[in-house]
């Protein structure tokens, strides 16, 4: 059971370049999010899906989209870089809804220049 | 707005030392409440929650936390802090509006 799995750990990219970061849970959840983590301000939450088939905005959704492709996997798409996307990028998931206990992949830093 | 106050940004205990760090809410009505820690390189894991029930909640490794809905706190304590326990803490609320917030995060470390 690895639980929630990412892809890449680390990349570099330069503004402008585009990449997707993947995420996927062996735990037959529901609910998968994206976070982004940046030095004292948390977790601040970017997309979610609540189930296959559909996805909302969180709180900082400007220059990314997202793709439930299927139950287990869960993508965030960078179109353009810019240098403020740099950060480590979490993806988690939950059983049904944003009030369970979220379980978390091991990140992926990335460094926009 | 909604959030979520951790007020100890860094904290440094030597082994043995009790340990409480502090989280407040914003949120009126009906809360859950988290903490999650994240050692070194490792990703964010589930240390304790709070749904309803006994206010006093106990989590894994001895730590615990009490709710205070009066005071709009969830501080975490452990009474013997050990070296393992250098990590970071956050915690987190969330509301029956869709909104799971992160504090900003506890950096903890424990000296041998």
């Amino acid at each position: 059971n690895a639980g929630v799995t990412q892809t890449p750990k680390f990349q570099v990219l330069k503004t402008g370049q585009s990449m997707t970061l993947q995420c996927a849970q062996d735990m037959n959840h529901n609910s998968m999010y994206w976070y982004r983590q940046d030095p004292g301000m948390g977790l601040r939450l970017i997309y979610y899906s609540a189930s296959e088939g559909t996805t909302d905005k969180g709180e900082v959704p400007n220059g990314y989209n997202v793709s439930r492709l299927n139950k287990r996997e869960f993508s965030l798409r960078l179109e353009s870089a810019a240098p403020s996307q740099t950060s480590v990028y979490f993806c988690a998931s939950s059983e049904r809804d944003r009030k369970e206990t979220q379980y978390f992949g091991p990140g992926t830093r990335l460094l926009v220049l | 707005a909604q959030s979520v106050s951790q007020h100890n940004h860094h904290v440094i205990l030597s082994e043995a030392a009790s340990l409480e760090l502090g989280c407040n809410y914003s949120y009126g009505g009906t809360v859950n409440l988290f903490w999650y820690v994240q050692y070194p390189g490792q990703h964010l894991q589930l240390l304790l929650k709070y749904f309803s029930g006994d206010p006093l909640v106990k989590g894994i490794k001895g730590f615990e936390a009490e709710f205070i809905k009066s005071k709009f706190s969830f501080n975490l304590r452990k009474p013997s802090v050990q070296w393992s326990d250098t990590a970071e803490y956050f915690c987190a609320a969330y509301s029956g509006t869709y909104k799971y917030i992160f504090g900003t995060g506890t950096r903890l470390k424990v000296l041998a």
